[in-house]
């Protein structure tokens, strides 16, 4: 148990359309991070928020976006879905000691 | 190419056996993590190294920062061990955080 969560679990969408992905964190950390792993691959990093603000991205389109609000939960925002969007998208929070703890991920298919 | 390298891909093992998975590095890192991911894709991390050795349980994680190498053992391996064993290198992003992920290996234990 790390004491993050995301939501949903499964989710499945029709390509053209936008999704809005979320995590909860644990009080106190102030950084999250957002992953991409493909079926097979290893996770990919999207972009990272620290209290807030983007802090580092990885070579994702702008249609990739986040959030972060003070109450140490994040979004993640996916515009103009493509079929190669499906995969496990995978939150990880951390305390300033930048121990990273993962959530469960939420599956996304696109049809 | 991936600045992460992990081996070997696969390995099945019997049950008791000892265990070595390997990833090399060529960035940077300010701490490597070996990260654990079961079927489903819950991810736990299992040790953060920035020097020497860990050891929880029958679990033994070792990191050689000169050659840029870092080694997962498992001894008396049990069939519960079978998941994917993924190497995450944090290096460092503008003033946050970013992980380096290998591909990772995936390990069954055969009963």
């Amino acid at each position: 148990e790390t004491g993050v969560t995301q939501s949903p679990t499964h989710l499945i969408k029709t390509r053209g359309q936008q999704v809005t992905l979320r995590c909860s964190s644990q009080s106190g950390h102030n950084t999250v991070s957002w992953y991409q792993q493909a079926l097979g691959q290893g996770p990919q990093f999207i972009f990272q928020y620290y209290r807030e603000e983007e802090n580092g991205r990885g070579n994702f389109p702008p249609r990739f976006s986040g959030l972060q609000f003070p109450n140490y939960s994040s979004e993640l925002n996916v515009n103009a879905l493509e079929l190669d969007d499906s995969a496990l998208y995978l939150c990880a929070s951390s305390p300033p000691d930048s121990t990273q703890f993962f959530g469960p991920g939420t599956r996304l298919t696109v049809l | 190419k991936n600045e992460v390298e992990q081996s070997p891909q696969n390995l099945t093992a019997q049950e008791g056996e000892f265990i070595t998975i390997n990833c090399s590095y060529s960035v940077g890192i300010s701490a490597l993590h070996w990260l654990q991911q079961h079927p489903g894709g819950g991810i736990v991390s299992l040790f953060m190294l920035s020097s020497g050795k860990k050891k929880h349980g029958r679990l033994i994680a070792t990191i050689n920062i000169q050659e840029k190498h870092s080694s997962l053992h498992i001894t008396a391996s049990h069939p519960r061990d079978s998941a994917v064993y993924i190497c995450a290198a944090l290096g460092i992003v503008n003033t946050g955080n970013q992980f380096n992920f290998g591909t990772g290996t995936s390990l069954t234990v055969i009963p």
